[in-house]
């Protein structure tokens, strides 16, 4: 079993729409987690970090649920630019981060 | 500020030939990974440097070898390359609390 897991999707959603991405972990020793946005062919760039008591940054918002060991990522009002692959992350102890495989987002005019 | 750079961009190697991917980093960074994405399997962690003089494996360190040069620069080495080596390579470094600072990656075919 990975130790962070995603729906490898694709979701595809209109313009405009809300969309939302979970992701389990399964170390409960996880420090902090952290949502990447990968575009086709290039690297992973930091979208945002995630708190306990959850956090946004214009339209999107994440969410941390630790009895549960899952995180969310919400988009608000899609652009036809979020279209790409989102990384959910988990950080361990000495700074390792392990990557889940990704969730692809599709956003048609 | 150019961030973390990685060369080559793109390489094709035959089975058992040698090749060292370098990697470098401006922002004076303690902490440096190599990581390889293949599809399906996300990114994984090959091996890491905690600081200037150290180097630990990863999840998958197997026909890999590092050397962190300095401070900058962190280089990984095949010393005998094989098929299931081919993958997308990605250098980043981190600092802190900050998050990683991935390189544009290396694009490695293996035939």
């Amino acid at each position: 079993r990975k130790e962070v897991e995603q729906d490898p999707g694709p979701f595809n959603v209109p313009e405009g729409a809300t969309v939302a991405f979970n992701c389990t972990y399964s170390n409960s020793a996880s420090q902090s987690f952290f949502w990447y946005r990968q575009d086709c062919r290039k690297e992973p760039k930091l979208l945002m970090s995630v708190y306990s008591s959850g956090n946004e940054d214009g339209r999107f918002t994440a969410q941390l649920n630790r009895a549960s060991q899952y995180i969310s990522l919400l988009i608000r009002d899609s652009k036809l630019s979020d279209s790409a692959t989102y990384l959910c992350v988990a950080r361990y102890a000495g700074n390792m981060l392990t990557f889940g495989g990704g969730t692809r987002l599709m956003v048609k005019p | 500020n150019a961030g973390v750079t990685q060369t080559p961009k793109f390489q094709v190697l035959k089975t058992g030939q040698s090749m060292t991917l370098q990697c470098a980093q401006d922002m004076n960074h303690n902490s440096m990974y190599w990581y390889r994405q293949d599809p399906g399997m996300g990114l994984r962690l090959i091996y890491y440097s905690a600081s200037e003089g150290t180097t630990d494996k990863g999840e998958v360190p197997n026909g890999y070898n590092v050397s962190r040069l300095n401070k900058r620069e962190f280089s990984l080495r095949l010393e005998s390359a094989a098929p299931s080596q081919t993958s997308v390579y990605f250098c980043a470094s981190r600092h802190h609390r900050d998050g990683y600072t991935f390189g544009s990656g290396t694009r490695l075919t293996v035939v």
